[in-house]
């Protein structure tokens, strides 16, 4: 069974882009959830989709934002990039949302300059 | 919200020998404990996880204790080997995956 995969892997935009990144799940997983990855505030969710519906969000500005499709496909999209929004972006698929396992795909390394 | 810490965060262990990694988590409402180990240029992998109302489970080499009282549960490693070498994270799951910081495990040969 394919993993998570994520596109682009590797990106590099200028501040005050905007960025959209993919996720395809596991097949028959239908939740992904998002996470940030920072050397120094390491791994901090951003939300979490299921059923193309966001069902947990994280502490996060509205500069980040996501979507999930009928196929349980996910994107996420960042507006008005800074340069602490250069990071390691990961997103997991689930079977369903709650206490399931998760798997994590290779991540978007994001550079902002 | 759920706050989780995580000691060691380095850990140099000789081939062989045992390395055990211990979290605590602040929300009493979380109620399950993934393990995952990172590798350079990869996204985390999960490598054994526990629910709240087990307090130990056993793969192969790894093991996983839980204490829900003291909030506290641990990674164990046994028999070590230079593959076992990468950054290991503990989670707690309330509504979310709560990281720790991680632990930097080498193995040395």
């Amino acid at each position: 069974k394919a993993g998570v995969t994520q596109t682009p892997r590797y990106l590099i935009k200028t501040r005050g882009q905007q960025v959209t990144l993919s996720c395809s799940p596991i097949s028959g997983h239908r939740s992904v959830s998002w996470y940030q990855q920072t050397p120094g505030q390491g791994l901090q969710f951003l939300f979490e989709y299921f059923s193309e519906t966001q069902r947990n969000k994280g502490n996060f500005p509205g500069r980040f934002s996501g979507r999930q499709f009928s196929n349980s496909r996910s994107e996420m999209n960042v507006s008005t990039l800074e340069l602490g929004d250069s990071a390691l972006y990961l997103c997991a698929s689930s079977l369903s949302s709650g206490t399931y396992e998760q798997y994590f795909g290779p991540g978007t390394r994001l550079t902002v300059t | 919200g759920e706050n989780v810490e995580q000691h060691p965060s380095t850990l140099s262990v000789q081939e062989g020998d045992s390395a055990v990694i211990k979290c605590t988590y602040s929300d009493s409402a979380s109620n399950y404990f993934p393990w995952y180990k990172q590798e350079l240029g990869k996204g985390p992998q999960l490598i054994i996880d526990i629910r709240s109302n087990v307090g130990e489970k056993k793969d192969q080499r790894i093991a996983v204790t839980l204490n829900k009282t003291a909030k506290h549960f641990s990674l164990h490693i046994t028999e070590t080997q230079p593959e076992d070498s990468a950054v290991y994270f503990c989670a707690a799951h309330d509504y979310k995956l709560s990281f720790g910081a991680g632990t930097t495990v080498t193995v040395r040969a």
